[in-house]
C-alpha cells in the first residue's frame, strides 16, 4: 500500500481557500487518491475521490498531477465548522484503508 | 449521517471481560470493514467482511474476532480486555465497486468508545 505524507497542521482564516497537499511518490496504477474529514469522536467522513486530473464536488476539489506523485486537497472559503483533521489516503479497489496522521486544520475567525 | 449505524455508542467494563460491538450497514453495502482508533496509534484497519467473508486482515489481535451474518450485519467480539483496548472502534460499509470505475467509497459509522478500566 502506498505510503503518504502530509503536513501535520494547517492554520487559515475564515473565508480562505485551502490547500491542502499530499505527497504519494510510489502510488500504484491501480490506486485512487481519496480524502477524509474527521471530526473529534466521529466517524471519518468521505470528502472526495480521484485518479487523475482534477475532481470537483460540492465541497472541494481535488488535482492530481499527471504523474500522480502528489494530490492536493482545494477547500474554498473555509468556516469554522472545517476545523478537522484531514487525511489523504491511497489505495486500489475493495482494500482497506491505510491511515496515516493526516493534517490538522484550523481555521480562525 | 452516513447511514451505518453501530451500537453501543459507549461501553464501559473491566480488564479481562468480553464485549461485543454490534455494526449495521448501509442499506446494499456488502462490505464491512472494521478499525481502531487509539491516541497512540491513530486509525488501524482490524478486517474485512465482504457478503459474509472474510476478506482481509490487518492489525487485529487474536482475542478480537468478527463475522458478518446473513443480513449483512457485522459483530466485533472484543475477548480477554485489556487497558490499552480501550478505543474508538469504527465500522464502515462500501457498495461493490464498478470495474475501471471510481474506487469503492467507505462509509463510516459514529463509532463505539471502549473503556476498559
Amino acid at each position: 500500500l502506498a505510503k503518504t505524507t502530509q503536513p501535520i497542521s494547517m492554520d487559515s482564516y475564515e473565508g480562505q481557500e485551502v490547500n491542502i497537499t499530499c505527497s504519494h511518490n510510489n502510488i500504484a496504477t491501480n490506486d485512487y487518491i481519496t480524502w477524509y474529514q474527521q471530526f473529534p469522536s466521529q466517524g471519518p467522513r468521505f470528502i472526495i475521490q480521484g485518479y487523475k486530473t482534477k475532481v470537483t464536488n460540492e465541497v472541494a476539489s481535488l488535482f492530481i498531477p499527471a504523474d500522480r506523485k502528489s494530490s492536493t486537497l482545494s477547500l474554498p472559503r473555509v468556516s469554522l465548522s472545517d476545523t478537522a483533521v484531514y487525511y489523504c489516503l491511497v489505495g486500489a479497489l475493495n482494500t482497506p484503508l491505510v491511515f496515516g496522521k493526516g493534517t490538522r486544520l484550523s481555521v480562525i475567525a | 449521517d452516513s447511514g451505518v449505524t453501530q451500537t453501543p455508542k459507549h461501553l464501559i467494563t473491566a480488564t479481562g471481560q468480553r464485549v461485543t460491538l454490534r455494526c449495521s450497514p448501509r442499506s446494499g453495502d456488502l462490505s464491512v470493514y472494521w478499525y481502531q482508533q487509539s491516541l497512540d496509534q491513530g486509525l488501524q484497519f482490524l478486517i474485512q467482511y465482504y457478503n459474509g467473508e472474510e476478506r482481509a486482515k490487518g492489525n487485529i489481535l487474536e482475542r478480537f474476532s468478527a463475522q458478518q451474518f446473513p443480513d449483512l450485519h457485522s459483530e466485533l467480539n472484543l475477548s480477554s480486555l485489556e487497558l490499552g483496548d480501550s478505543a474508538l472502534y469504527f465500522c464502515a460499509s462500501s457498495a461493490p465497486s464498478i470495474v475501471g470505475g471510481p474506487g469503492d467509497t467507505q462509509y463510516f459509522g459514529p463509532g463505539t468508545r471502549l473503556t476498559v478500566l
